[in-house]
């Protein structure tokens, strides 16, 4: 299958600095990819869609200055969260959209802890 | 897209089969049943997905009832590693479809023990 690789793994940042993760199609262009968040013991909820070349389309709730998405290149999404406070302690996992109809492949996730 | 049922936990023997429901009755014609499980502390893993004749692949198969209200994903002879979460998801599959994405519910705890 597809690979989805995800950067980094985890971080621990203090409040009020802000981070950037990573998502790469490795072997396959992706001009769709999606940021999902999950909390301890509950599902995943997407945040928003990546598309290159434009702006991400966010769900419903979710702040677009406060995540920023930017999707320059076929193979690379990123997700920067930015003035980070300890709500934002989640793990964070990117999606890409690829062969038919419409698989996901997922990146391994980043744990985001804000101190 | 129509909503699941999936029960909130289920157990299952080292070897055996895992038999998984899923319920789908608002399920419209053109929606897919997609699965995919979530290892611990890991992104989720595409299992299988199908319309409305049964499927197979070296990972599972699933079966879907004939009015496609519900569905079974079977896990031939599950191992320690296929403990995870599993994920049942109904969803129009075509290119003018929201971008494809996917939203999770909130899945089986499937327990595969010794």
């Amino acid at each position: 299958g597809a690979v989805v690789s995800q950067h980094p793994s985890w971080v621990i940042c203090k409040s009020g600095t802000s981070v950037k993760i990573e998502c790469r199609s490795l072997d396959f262009q992706a001009t769709t990819m999606f940021w999902y968040r999950q909390f301890p013991k509950q599902s995943l909820m997407l945040m928003a869609t990546s598309n290159e070349g434009s702006k991400a389309t966010y769900e419903q709730g979710v702040e677009k200055d406060k995540f920023l998405i930017n999707h320059a290149s076929l193979t690379l999404s990123t997700l920067t969260v930015t003035s980070a406070h300890p709500e934002d302690s989640s793990f964070y996992i990117c999606s890409a959209k690829f062969g038919g109809p419409e698989k996901l492949f997922f990146g391994s996730g980043t744990q985001l802890s804000v101190l | 897209d129509a909503k699941t049922t999936q029960p909130t936990s289920m157990d299952c023997a080292e070897g055996r089969a895992a038999n998984l429901p899923c319920n789908h009755s608002t399920i419209s014609g053109n929606e897919y049943v997609y699965w995919y499980r979530q290892i611990h502390s890991q992104g989720p893993q595409y299992i299988i997905h199908g319309l409305k004749n049964n499927e197979t692949n070296e990972m599972a198969s699933l079966i879907i009832t004939e009015d496609r209200k519900s569905s079974t994903l079977i896990l031939p002879h599950a191992t320690l590693r296929d403990t995870a979460v599993y994920y049942c998801i109904v969803r129009v599959a075509n290119i003018y479809n929201q971008g494809g994405k996917l939203i999770f519910g909130q899945g089986t705890e499937l327990s595969v023990k010794p």
